[in-house]
């Protein structure tokens, strides 16, 4: 069964940094381009970045670039966001997605910046 | 960057209702999209992929059409649990984007 599951939410201050984590399992992770979404309180979803199966390419929304990187480790079964000069607007739940076509999603993790 | 627009944002409809939802994008993305349910509280669902597949264990009343910039979403039979919110994602070119939802709730 196809599993996706994050974790590193949590409380920041404005300008500091997070990390999440999304560990897969249940599909050949190395193989699949991996995405983050986010969905801020009461509002709509937003792709936030995708990174291929090998990890080699990356791309970002423009409201995270220069500030989020997205990296996978093959041999962990784990996606990780870095989360650096956090604002307000970044509050959201983020979400850690499968495939290209985003076919499955976590439960997601919650990032407040206050 | 493509820009789906998405119609209506809110719905009102009774069970055993057929609805459309269509979404709109700004430049041709083929096939290159999907629909979604969200539900309170969850993360979304895939209903459909490349415009007109249906996910594996989606009922069949769910169906979608289209190709290029105009899409839809049809529930052919609407039932209880299909009161929830939907949005479309055009996954042809980054960045990705999504549609500003639907809200189908309960007449």
């Amino acid at each position: 069964e196809v599993q996706v599951l994050e974790s590193g939410g949590g409380l920041v201050q404005p300008g500091g940094s997070l990390r999440l984590s999304c560990a897969a399992s249940g599909f050949a992770f190395s193989t699949y381009d991996m995405s983050w979404v986010r969905q801020a309180p009461g509002r709509g979803l937003e792709w936030v970045s995708v990174i291929r199966g090998s990890g080699g390419s990356t791309y970002y929304a423009d409201s995270v670039k220069g500030r989020f990187t997205i990296s996978k480790d093959n041999s962990k079964n784990t996606l990780y966001l870095q989360m650096n000069s956090l604002r307000v607007d970044d509050t959201a739940v983020y979400y850690c997605t499968k495939g290209a076509w985003l076919d499955a999603w976590g439960p997601g993790t919650t990032v407040t910046v206050s | 960057d493509i820009q789906m627009t998405q119609s209506p944002s809110s719905l009102s409809a009774s069970v055993g209702d057929r609805i459309t939802i269509t979404c709109r994008a700004s430049q041709g993305i083929g096939n290159g999209l999907g629909w979604y349910q969200q539900k309170p509280g969850k993360a979304p669902k895939r209903l459909i992929y490349a415009a007109s597949s249906l996910e594996s264990g989606v009922p069949s009343r769910f169906s979608g059409s289209g190709s290029g910039t105009e899409f839809t979403l049809t529930i052919s039979s609407l039932q209880p649990a299909d009161f929830a919110t939907y949005y479309c994602l055009q996954h042809n070119s980054f960045p990705f984007t999504f549609g500003q939802g639907t809200k189908l709730d309960i007449k």
